[in-house]
């Protein structure tokens, strides 16, 4: 089973700053990750595959990079409907699927 | 519009069985795998179960052989059939769909399915 380790858990950011999420694999997954998005109460909502691409009707403020091992989510400038809990996931290896622990982006 | 609605949940005494639901709508269901995603209160995502399109079923071990997912073409809907549920499987329960481009490119609501007695 593929471990994904997400850091930090949390995140205090003041909007309007940028936001670096990491996630990283226990082996390689290729570019096969994808990252959700999921506010209080609500379904997670897919924003990035294919670890750099956007899905459908995701601002370009959220970017995504790497590949193999280590991941990254960049929120480049904060708005207030950012802040919620982001999910890496692996697809390369399954099953299972794997999810991280998530990271909660908070104001500061 | 894709739609995504979940039903079935509820409390159950440890042991127990339940059948959870999800009908589906805006696509066409039987081209896509789909997948059931369960999350406890507070805790983070953990996948449930998959089924391709051929109902070709996948399970983690934490479910297997006390899980079965399912899916009916004609009438647009996924199921996941819960049998000696124990505690550790009360979560809000969400069908998903699995996108061409990969991952999870829609989700339902969710539904609570809580254990205990």
């Amino acid at each position: 089973e593929i471990v994904m380790t997400q850091s930090p858990a949390t995140l205090s950011v003041s909007p309007g700053e940028r936001a670096t999420l990491s996630c990283r694999a226990s082996q390689s997954v290729s570019s096969n990750l994808a990252w959700y998005q999921q506010k209080p109460g609500q379904a997670p909502r897919l924003l990035i595959y294919g670890a750099s691409t956007r899905a459908t009707g995701i601002p370009a403020r959220f970017s995504g990079s790497g590949s193999g091992t280590e991941f990254t989510l960049t929120i480049s400038s904060l708005q207030s409907e950012d802040f919620a809990v982001y999910y890496c996931q692996q697809y390369n290896n399954w099953p299972p699927l794997t999810f991280g622990q998530g990271t909660k982006v908070e104001i500061k | 519009e894709v739609q995504l609605v979940e039903s079935g949940g509820g409390l159950v005494q440890p042991g127990g069985s339940l059948r959870l639901s999800c009908a589906a709508s805006g696509f066409t269901f039987s081209s896509y795998d789909m997948h059931w995603v369960r999350q406890a209160t507070g805790k983070g995502l953990e996948w449930v179960s998959a089924i391709g399109t051929a109902g070709d079923p996948y399970y983690p071990g934490s479910v297997k052989g006390r899980f079965t997912i399912s899916r009916e073409n004609a009438k647009n809907s996924l199921y996941l059939q819960m049998n000696s549920l124990r505690a550790g499987d009360t979560a809000v329960y969400y069908c998903a769909r699995w996108g061409y481009d990969s991952a999870f490119d829609y989700w339902g609501q969710g539904t609570l399915v809580t254990v205990s007695s």
